[in-house]
C-alpha cells in the first residue's frame, strides 16, 4: 500500500515564501504530482516530479528526493488567491498508474 | 472539448435512489479515473479505465458502485440505492495514456443523499 502525509493547515503572509511537505512510502515509485484545489473547486496540475532535484516553474518550485521518500511544494511571493489546498498525489511503479492522494494541506494567506 | 467535462454538476437525491454521474474526457485520452472527495477530505481512488483493457475497480467501496466506458470516450459512475455517507464530490480525471503523463480533472458532481 502507499502511505502519504501532509500537514493539515498552514499559514502564512502575503508577500512570503512558505513550503509545504510531503512525505511517502510506495512499493516503488513512479513520480509525484502536486495539485491546487480552491474551495468548490477541481484540483488543477501543479507540478510533476520523477526524477530528483527541483522543478521550478514561476513562483512555484518542487523538490524531490526518492531516497528519503520526500518532496516539498515551495511558493514565493504569496497572493491572497494562493489560499487553497495543497494536495500531494504519488504514483506507484509495477503497472499500476493510479495516483494516491494525501489530505491536502490548508494553506491560508492572511495580509 | 477542451478539459473534462462532467454532469450533473450538483445533483440532490434521496436516500434509497440511483444516481447516474457522467463524465466526458478530454479528446484523445486513453486514461479515465474516477475519484470521491467528501467534504474536507482527501481525493479516495474509485476506479480507472486504459483503453480497452480491463477497468481497475479496486477502490469501489461496496457492489452499490459500478463504472461503465464506452470505448475510450464517456464514462458513468452508477450508484444504486444511494445512502447518506455517498454525500461527496465524485471527481472525473483524464490523461492522455499510460506512464508519465499529467492527469487532467473535471469540475465534479457535487451529490448530496438526504
Amino acid at each position: 500500500g502507499q502511505n502519504i502525509d501532509q500537514p493539515t493547515e498552514m499559514t502564512a503572509t502575503e508577500g512570503a515564501i512558505v513550503q509545504i511537505n510531503c512525505t511517502y512510502q510506495t512499493s516503488g515509485f513512479n513520480g509525484l504530482f502536486w495539485y491546487q484545489q480552491h474551495a468548490g473547486e477541481a484540483p488543477t496540475f501543479l507540478s510533476y516530479n520523477v526524477l530528483d532535484g527541483l522543478e521550478e516553474k514561476g513562483r512555484f518550485s518542487s523538490f524531490l528526493s526518492r531516497s528519503k521518500g520526500y518532496s516539498y511544494l515551495l511558493l514565493k511571493e504569496l497572493q491572497m488567491k494562493d489560499s487553497a489546498s495543497y494536495l500531494c498525489a504519488v504514483r506507484a511503479s509495477g503497472g499500476s498508474y493510479i495516483p494516491t492522494f494525501g489530505r491536502g494541506t490548508s494553506l491560508i494567506v492572511h495580509p | 472539448g477542451a478539459g473534462v467535462s462532467q454532469s450533473p454538476s450538483n445533483k440532490v437525491t434521496e436516500k434509497g435512489k440511483d444516481v447516474e454521474l457522467r463524465c466526458d474526457p478530454i479528446s484523445g485520452h486513453t486514461a479515465l479515473y474516477w475519484y470521491r472527495q467528501r467534504l474536507g477530505q482527501g481525493l479516495e481512488f474509485l476506479i480507472y479505465f486504459q483503453g480497452n483493457s480491463a477497468p481497475d475497480k479496486s477502490g469501489l467501496p461496496s457492489d452499490r458502485f459500478s463504472a461503465e466506458r464506452t470505448g475510450e470516450s464517456v464514462s458513468t459512475l452508477t450508484i444504486q440505492r444511494t445512502q447518506q455517507e455517498d454525500s461527496a464530490v465524485y471527481l472525473c480525471a483524464s490523461s492522455p495514456g499510460q506512464g508519465r503523463n499529467t492527469i487532467y480533472f473535471g469540475e465534479g458532481s457535487w451529490l448530496t443523499v438526504v
